[in-house]
């Protein structure tokens, strides 16, 4: 079956310590990107990948790092979170980047407390 | 850079009755428009999209409309049933494979029985 992963689901942790979502797919897409869901504010890009080694800045990257070692692989990294990245994160990937489907991982609910 | 505004920001309308979502964007550019479906809890889902070069696409009870000289585009959704009860999203991005996709804020339709 064609899909998103993504890992954890949920996330409950404590400020500065470092944390690590993956994401993975299955669909040989050389595209992925991340993505933070607030309410109000929609699906806000917070790094993309156009291909193995490639990364690059989204619209909300402070905070975040990210690498992009194989194709299937996207983990999204937070080396010292703070409250205001409590989130829904969701991760993206699709053939290319934007004039196509954007298939979404399930999502990981992130608290920061 | 390209900027999408998405009215209205909740929407109530009663079963069976039209829905109508608008989006404006800013970049005389852009080219493809698509839309997603986020059912609560869930992911976002590609539901319709459209390309600059024709002016309406319809899909069962979903259709889009696209004006290119006012640069906005519209999802309406007839024959509302409760399981069109979800957050919409549209997007704008331009045809060149590497441009971004920028999001609108989404829009929470109620379907009231």
């Amino acid at each position: 079956e064609a899909q998103v992963t993504q890992n954890p689901r949920y996330l409950i942790t404590v400020t500065g310590k470092k944390l690590t979502v993956t994401c993975s797919q299955n669909m040989n897409h050389e595209y992925m990107s991340w993505y933070r869901q607030d309410p109000g504010l929609g699906l806000r890009q917070i790094y993309y990948s156009m291909n193995v080694e490639v990364t690059d800045k989204g619209d909300v990257p402070e905070g975040y790092k990210v690498s992009r070692k194989e194709k299937r692989n996207f983990p999204l990294i937070l080396e010292s979170p703070s409250p205001n990245q409590t989130s829904l994160y969701f991760c993206a990937s699709s053939t290319g980047q934007g004039a196509y489907e954007q298939y979404f991982g399930p999502g990981t609910r992130l608290t920061v407390t | 850079g390209e900027n999408v505004e998405q009215h209205p920001s909740t929407l109530s309308v009663q079963e069976g009755d039209s829905a109508v979502i608008k989006c404006t964007y800013s970049d005389s550019a852009s080219n493809y428009f698509p839309w997603y479906k986020q059912e609560l809890g869930k992911r976002p889902q590609l539901i319709i999209d459209i390309r600059s070069n024709v002016g309406e696409k319809k899909d069962q009870r979903i259709a889009v409309t696209l004006n290119k000289t006012a640069k906005h585009f519209s999802l309406h959704i007839t024959e509302t049933q409760p399981e069109d009860s979800a957050v919409y999203f549209c997007a704008a991005s331009r045809w060149d494979s590497n441009y971004q996709l920028i999001w609108g804020a989404g829009t929470k339709l109620i379907i009231k029985p």
